[in-house]
């Protein structure tokens, strides 16, 4: 166990659908960071909070969103699914500049 | 733009050798560089992190180089195990600070018994 929480582990859903993901940080953690990883790509940047505020964004679509809380757990919504979402999400957290923890990830797939 | 270049061939060595993955990085001049493991269907798991004014880190089997000028860092694993098979990424911080990491595509390592 990373101490970084992320739920649903696997998630199924039709194209046009819309899903919340869930990430909660490891203890004492105030910054949180979503990642995409397709079969094809490496992990892609998506978004970044730090207690409760947007602090960058990264090539996130206009119809994925995310907030952090504030017990600074963080959930992503994505929307308007297509076939080409279908991915691992995961979510990290970090203290200031140190290494970051993953979780395991929610792997999403869209049919 | 920022690029980070990790070997996209797998790496494949015998148990016992040291494994040398290597890290380039263009149009830019990082304050840090990490590495991370990631396993099959896993989350990424930080393994160093490296600051500019430090030549190199050791932690167990593992050592990280840094050269700044060349614009690479090197990952050594030494005394390599089967257990070691996995892919190895490193991550800079994008500029803007925040602790934003960009992730190079990896390398996969194959230790042969």
């Amino acid at each position: 166990d990373s101490g970084v929480t992320q739920t649903p582990k696997h998630l199924i859903t039709a194209t046009g659908q819309r899903v919340t993901l869930r990430c909660s940080p490891r203890s004492g953690d105030l910054s949180v960071y979503w990642y995409q990883q397709s079969l094809d790509q490496g992990l892609q940047f998506l978004i970044q909070y730090y207690n409760g505020e947007e602090r960058a964004k990264g090539n996130i679509l206009e119809r994925f969103s995310a907030q952090q809380f504030p017990d600074l757990h963080s959930e992503l919504n994505l929307s308007s699914l297509e076939l080409g979402d279908s991915a691992l999400y995961f979510c990290a957290s970090s203290a200031a500049q140190g290494g970051y923890t993953f979780g395991s990830g929610t792997r999403l797939t869209v049919v | 733009s920022q690029k980070i270049e990790q070997n996209s061939e797998a790496l494949n060595i015998q148990e016992g050798k040291t494994a040398t993955l290597t890290c380039n990085y263009t149009n830019y001049s990082p304050a840090y560089l990490q590495w991370y493991r990631q396993d099959p269907g896993r989350g990424p798991v930080f393994l160093l992190l490296i600051r500019e004014n430090e030549k190199e880190k050791r932690k167990e089997r593992l050592k990280v180089t840094f050269d700044t000028t060349l614009k690479q860092s090197l990952f050594h694993i030494t005394a390599s195990q089967p257990a070691d098979s996995a892919t190895y990424l490193c991550a800079l911080p994008l500029s803007g600070g925040y602790n934003k990491l960009i992730f190079g595509a990896g390398t996969r390592l194959a230790v042969h018994p």
